[in-house]
């Protein structure tokens, strides 16, 4: 199986900040097959990207997705306060396992 | 727009089966894409249960597979799960959603939280 590994587990910054969250697959991600969701409590996950760096529909580009083999980035170029919540990468280019990361916490400063 | 609804138990007893039901409302099911569930722990992170076909193929996580079984309605446009043996561990809202293969999730039920419990 691919494992995925986030960093940091917790990330504490003020609206009007960048943030840059990682995602490390312990091989090759085939295709670049690595999608990026939002959660926030007690609600469904929503794609914020897939392919490594395709916006999904509706995605304000101020969310951009980068990366390729075994390294990806998502970066949040200002926070609004709206964007605090958890983030996971996916990856599913491993048929027929799908595997997520642990995600990150993106928290008020 | 394209909307998918849960439906099932909330309460489940250790040992027996977990059983959901996904309606899925426009689109059609028979026009392609996978469909898929994925459950999260209360608290915890996501873990991909498995994805089928509307010709009934399906893709299951290997470390469930011995337990799950998918099925495909086309006639009523919804998909379901079942998961035998629970125990403690299944507990999870589990979620519906439609696998686009090559751009990820693209849509998601609201979640259905399912307890194993006595």
């Amino acid at each position: 199986d691919i494992v995925l590994t986030q960093s940091p587990g917790t990330l504490s910054l003020s609206p009007g900040e960048r943030a840059t969250l990682s995602c490390r697959a312990s091989e090759t991600v085939s295709s670049n097959y690595l999608a990026w969701y939002q959660q926030k409590p007690g609600q469904a996950p929503r794609i914020l990207i897939h392919g490594a760096s395709s916006r999904a529909t509706g995605i304000p580009d101020r969310f951009s997705g980068s990366g390729s083999g075994t390294d990806f980035t998502l970066t949040i170029s200002r926070l609004e306060p709206e964007d605090f919540a958890v983030y996971y990468c996916q990856q599913y280019g491993s048929s027929p396992r799908i595997t997520f990361g642990q995600g990150t916490r993106l928290e008020i400063k | 727009q394209v909307q998918l609804q849960e439906s099932g138990p909330g309460l489940v007893k250790p040992s027996e089966t977990l059983s959901l039901t996904c309606v899925v409302s426009g689109y059609s099911l028979t026009n392609g894409y996978y469909w898929g569930w994925i459950r999260q722990p209360p608290g915890k992170g996501l873990e991909w249960i498995g994805s089928i076909y509307h010709s009934g193929s399906t893709h299951y996580n290997p470390s469930l597979k011995s337990r799950v079984t998918m099925s495909v309605d086309t006639s009523k446009n919804q998909f379901s799960l079942k998961l035998r043996s629970v125990t403690a561990a299944d507990t999870a809202v589990y979620f519906c959603a439609r696998d686009v293969k090559a751009a990820g999730w693209d849509y998601w039920g609201q979640g259905n939280l399912v307890t194993v419990s006595s």
